[in-house]
């Protein structure tokens, strides 16, 4: 079966613009977790989605936001870009029950704010 | 906020030696998951460890969880240079709500 896809691979941004980023989990999975990846801080929590509902948030500014729609794919926005969000961003699928809570990622959007 | 520490940071072997990746919590996770990453690529689940003492073996990958479910280890026998990558351990405190938390990652290098 198809894994998660993300969209765009790359991406090169001017501070002060926002960006969508897209992710479609696998299929039958409800629930959506996106995380930025940088050197320094590894892998950190931004939110996750379930059911179309944001059942969980990181400690992430309000220029973070995201949402997910009927058919589990979800995108996230950032807003008023800074050079600090330059990272790697992975979105990550799961069945989203409290038993089993493996993580599938996306290959990520690589994020260049200039 | 729970904290996963990973050690070492950087490992760099010759092929055909063993070594272990340690990780290292105060907090207790309801389960803990292996990650590997290769360069330009999304993580990749390797294994899950749920119960106290558990061990899974991988082929040559030897994973244990902790008696008090608090630290982790991922021993590999016979390293080869496919083993090289980021290897992330993350803990799930339970419920799923909270996501996952995860350590820095321990960079290995398989040298030929």
């Amino acid at each position: 079966k198809a894994g998660v896809t993300q969209t765009p691979r790359y991406l090169i941004k001017t501070r002060g613009q926002q960006v969508t980023l897209s992710c479609s989990p696998i299929s039958g999975h409800r629930s959506v977790s996106w995380y930025q990846q940088t050197p320094g801080q590894g892998l950190q929590f931004l939110f996750e989605y379930f059911s179309e509902t944001q059942r969980n948030k990181g400690n992430f500014p309000g220029r973070f936001s995201g949402r997910q729609f009927s058919n589990s794919r979800s995108e996230m926005n950032v807003s008023t870009l800074e050079l600090g969000d330059s990272a790697l961003y992975l979105c990550a699928s799961s069945l989203g029950s409290a038993i089993n809570t493996e993580a599938f990622f996306g290959q990520g959007t690589r994020l260049t704010v200039v | 906020t729970q904290l996963l520490e990973q050690s070492p940071q950087f490992l760099s072997i010759q092929e055909g030696e063993n070594l272990t990746v340690y990780c290292n919590s105060s907090s207790v996770f309801s389960s803990l998951q292996w990650y590997r990453q290769e360069p330009g690529e999304g993580p990749v689940l390797l294994v899950t460890v749920v119960t106290g003492g558990e061990v899974k073996k991988l082929k040559r990958l030897t994973f244990q969880f902790g008696d008090a479910r608090k630290d982790s280890s991922l021993h590999i026998t016979a390293a080869q240079p496919g083993d090289t990558g980021l290897y992330l351990c993350a803990g799930d405190s339970g419920g799923g709500a909270d996501g996952l938390t995860f350590g820095k990652g321990t960079h290995l290098i398989i040298q030929p």
